[in-house]
């Protein structure tokens, strides 16, 4: 079975860092891109951006560029998405997807997503 | 604000037939493949609609999608109650971007 397996829910405190991650399983990993994809409390889906970890190859999306770092160990079929420092506007439920091109939004499977919370 | 329009809600009844609009421009829709994504309540997104008009493998027939000029539009025939979910168009922008539309909130009467 093709699936994305997220890492667990996280409370952080403004200022901290975070990495989560999201494992791939059931599919070659390095043959497909894994996006990043944010939802906050109630509102839409905002695309963040994508890595093909047969490379590292990635793309970000211009309202995300420079705020999150994507990255991907190929060796664990591992995606990862993380930031420095924290804010309060950072938090949302993130969710991982896979996809066969690294432009058009053709993402299937979603993993279950992780929930972060940044709150003093 | 989205790039990509839709209503934020529509709403039918068992059996009928519903259908959701997303409205782009030349620099998205126009000129690229539009995608469809269902979310129920508490759930991850899924793929229901893929380059305009093609259902994934599981995907009942009673779903279908189209496209015409700037705008795209997702069809819900014979309306069942497990169809109230969110919808959400998607597309790539000309911008180098992924794009979401806002959503629309179905709510099966």
């Amino acid at each position: 079975e093709v699936q994305l397996v997220q890492s667990g829910a996280e409370v952080k405190k403004p200022g901290e860092s975070l990495k989560i991650s999201c494992k791939g399983s059931g599919f070659t990993f390095t043959n497909y891109w894994i996006a990043w994809v944010r939802q906050m409390s109630g509102e839409g889906l905002e695309w963040m951006g994508i890595i093909f970890p047969g490379d590292s190859g990635t793309r970000y999306s211009p309202s995300f560029q420079g705020q999150v770092t994507i990255s991907a160990d190929k060796s664990i079929s591992t995606a990862y998405l993380q930031w420095s420092s924290l804010r309060a506007s950072d938090t949302a439920m993130y969710y991982c997807a896979r996809s066969t091109t690294s432009g058009p939004p053709w993402f299937d499977p979603w993993g279950q997503g992780t929930l972060v919370t940044v709150s003093s | 604000q989205s790039v990509l329009t839709q209503p934020p809600s529509a709403s039918g009844t068992p059996g009928q037939r519903v259908t959701i609009s997303c409205s782009g421009s030349s620099s998205n829709i126009e000129s690229n493949y539009v995608y469809w994504y269902q979310q129920l309540p508490g759930t991850a997104p899924k793929l229901l609609i893929y380059r305009n008009n093609q259902r994934p493998s599981g995907v009942p027939d009673r779903f279908s999608g189209s496209k015409s000029g700037t705008s795209a539009s997702l069809a819900i025939s014979g309306l069942r109650s497990e169809d109230e979910a969110d919808y959400y168009c998607a597309t790539w922008d000309d911008s180098l971007s992924a794009l979401f539309g806002g959503g629309t909130k179905l709510t099966v009467l």
